[in-house]
């Protein structure tokens, strides 16, 4: 069965400060693998994806996620966190084939302090 | 701006009540997610429909429908409101060939007292 797993349920960083939130998944084959950035009181924004080729993937806001297969990861990363990245941070998992529904991970809350 | 639209943004009901939940999908997308996200249960997936036509179910109670109109808005149905039912509802589009990208609306968020 597919799941996600975020260890981190919050991390708290210095604005300017490097950031990596960890994401592990269990899944059969490899999967569609997404984070998306939730602020308060918003929806989920996709912030990148990874589907297959370059296991560096970079997305919007400066952020970018590596694909470890053999640690079965895909921890994103950003090497100088803005107060404005404080939310909360979601790693998912889809299919390949058939249904394509996502798996998420409980999320990681982000704290920025100045 | 996701271009997924939700109504209505806030919804506050009694527990044994009937609601409906709108999500109209980014203009060319064909399929239509619905997920609930509660602080116990996380972000789970519900339902989605391709097209009009159911494709996929996950954790949606009985008490809980969805269908997908020709103008391809989706609604989704909760009826014996209990008050475990309190949560945000997304729903999520995704065009065709996107490989599962979806873009997710600003959610309902469902108050039942």
């Amino acid at each position: 069965a597919q799941s996600v797993t975020q260890p981190d349920i919050h991390i708290t960083v210095s604005e300017g400060a490097s950031l990596e939130l960890r994401c592990n998944y269990s899944y059969g084959a490899t999967p569609y693998l997404f984070w998306y950035v939730q602020s308060p009181g918003q929806g989920l924004q996709l912030l990148l994806k990874y589907f297959s080729g370059d296991t560096l993937v970079q997305g919007i806001k400066g952020f970018e996620a590596e694909f470890k297969r053999s640690q079965s990861s895909f921890n994103l990363r950003k090497p100088s966190v803005h107060w404005s990245d404080a939310a909360e941070y979601f790693c998912a998992v889809g299919a390949q084939t058939g249904a394509n529904n996502l798996f998420f991970g409980t999320g990681t809350r982000l704290t920025v302090i100045p | 701006d996701s271009g997924v639209t939700q109504t209505p943004k806030h919804l506050i009901t009694a527990t044994g009540q009937r609601v409906t939940l709108r999500c109209s999908p980014r203009s060319g997308d064909l399929s239509v997610y619905w997920y609930q996200q509660s602080l116990d249960q996380g972000l789970q997936f519900l339902i989605q429909y391709y097209n009009g036509e159911e494709r996929a179910k996950g954790n949606i109670l009985e008490r809980f429908s969805a269908q997908q109109f020709p103008d391809l808005h989706s609604e989704l149905n909760l009826s014996s409101l209990e008050l475990g039912d309190s949560a945000l509802y997304f729903c999520a589009s995704s065009p065709p060939g996107s490989s599962g990208t979806q873009y997710f609306g600003p959610g309902t968020r469902l108050l039942v007292l």
